[in-house]
């Protein structure tokens, strides 16, 4: 099992540029999730699918921010326009079905910085 | 709302002392599970263990225990004989349910827990 990967690891950009950061979760897990983790704000949830339905976006901060499921197997956050406030580290997790009882899987995260 | 309050920013012991972290949430639900995450440097998310709400039971694996108190609505997480390598961010979660298609995780701010020679 190769766990949860998410790529790049590291992405540094110019403010106002795109970025499309991407996720391909464990296979059979059918719940994914995005979390964005700063020293201010800690680990803060984005977005939440479930078998390819978005959920819950209520975390996403603006509509700079969108994320898609286009399949079971491949997730994107893209943030456009970027800014230096969205320097942080962006993290991909998934669940099983019956997720509860078995915990989620993170991914090694992405660290985007936004010169 | 739920949330998960995780007091102590930072802990600093020597190698070979017992510490526990403290971790205290809210929650109107009657079921809920509640996690532990270590962050080590390298900065990945590593499950350490879950609970659910209708299981009080304390747990212990190797030198980690855990001990769940609905009462006082805690979640404390002891490190016995602490190890460098235990140094880490510690985070503990409480599961929420979200439009009854599922439950993501709401996470405390962690402690960071630095275990020197």
């Amino acid at each position: 099992d190769a766990g949860v990967i998410q790529s790049p690891r590291h992405e540094v950009t110019e403010m106002g540029q795109e970025v499309t950061l991407r996720c391909k979760p464990i296979s059979g897990h059918n719940s994914l999730f995005w979390y964005r983790q700063t020293m201010m704000r800690g680990l803060e949830l984005l977005i939440y699918f479930n078998n390819n339905v978005p959920i819950d976006d209520s975390g996403m901060p603006e509509d700079r921010f969108s994320a898609k499921m286009p399949n079971a197997s491949f997730s994107t956050l893209k943030i456009q326009p970027s800014e230096p406030r969205d320097s942080a580290v962006y993290f991909c997790a998934s669940s099983p079905p019956g997720q509860v009882n078995y915990g989620y899987t993170f991914g090694s995260g992405t660290r985007l910085t936004v010169v | 709302a739920q949330k998960v309050t995780q007091a102590q920013t930072e802990i600093s012991v020597v190698e070979k002392e017992d510490v526990t972290l403290d971790c205290v949430y809210e929650t109107r639900d009657t079921t809920y599970y509640l996690f532990w995450y270590k962050q080590p440097p390298s900065g990945e998310l590593v499950f350490l263990i879950r609970r659910n709400s209708f299981d009080e039971q304390n747990e212990i694996s190797g030198r980690y225990s855990w001990n769940f108190q609905k009462s006082t609505s805690s979640f404390n997480f002891t490190i016995t004989a602490s190890q460098v390598v235990d140094s880490a961010v510690y985070f503990c979660a409480l599961s929420e349910a979200i439009r009854k298609a599922g439950t993501a995780l709401i996470f405390g701010k962690g402690t960071t827990l630095s275990v020197s020679s």
